[in-house]
């Protein structure tokens, strides 16, 4: 079955602009996370996904926001772009139930966003 | 403050050899630990992973230790292959409170297997 898939792969922004990633889950996840990449920080935790509500959020600023639609797709938005801000963007997906014990995310690709 | 510690950013070694990938962590509600493998331009790939209850977790030539008391695991790769070269990181996350999917990453390994 398919993978998770992000788009876009690639993209240039500069300081002061927003910008929106897209994520679509594994068929049948409900779960979808975000994390963050930076040289050297690890992946940092963003927000969880599960049925449209956010469950867990990571310390981040509010300029940080997401969504997750009916079908499980998710969304992540940046606003007032900042230097600091790029990175690569991961999604992951994980499933079936809302709380079991299998905490085994599938990423994707991830986004790599450049702020100039 | 890092609650997830990969306190070597690389390591090399001989194809046919030991690697061994390190990690600790400081937070005790963690109860749930993974590997996850990363190659340039791809997402992390899953590897392996170990409960708190246990002390050991083997997948072919991937062994994960944790010892609980000093707040430590390992990656073991036996042997290793050029193909294993790649990022790895440790990811922790605990199971109460729906967390289970917020996972605390370290910084990473960058594992270099010489032919």
């Amino acid at each position: 079955k398919a993978g998770v898939t992000q788009t876009p792969r690639y993209l240039i922004k500069t300081r002061g602009q927003q910008v929106t990633l897209s994520c679509s889950p594994i068929s049948g996840h409900r779960s979808v996370s975000w994390y963050q990449q930076t040289p050297g920080q690890g992946l940092q935790f963003l927000f969880e996904y599960f049925s449209e509500t956010q469950r867990n959020k990571g310390n981040f600023p509010g300029r940080f926001s997401g969504r997750q639609f009916s079908n499980s797709r998710s969304e992540m938005n940046v606003s007032t772009l900042e230097l600091g801000d790029s990175a690569l963007y991961l999604c992951a997906s994980s499933g079936p139930g809302p709380s079991s014990g299998a905490n085994v995310l599938t990423f994707g690709a991830g986004s790599r966003l450049t702020v100039l | 403050d890092q609650q997830v510690k990969q306190n070597s950013p690389s390591l090399s070694v001989q194809e046919g050899r030991i690697s061994i990938l390190n990690c600790d962590y400081t937070n005790s509600m963690f109860d749930y630990f993974l590997w996850y493998k990363k190659y340039p331009a791809e997402g992390p790939t899953f590897l392996i992973s170990i409960s708190s209850i246990k002390d050991k977790n083997e997948d072919g030539r991937f062994t994960v230790f944790l010892n609980k008391s000093a707040k430590h695991l390992s990656l073991h790769i036996v042997p290793s292959q050029p193909g294993d070269s790649a990022v790895y990181f440790c990811a922790a996350s605990g199971s109460r409170d729906g967390s289970a999917r917020q996972l605390t990453f370290g910084s990473g390994t960058q594992l270099t297997v010489l032919p």
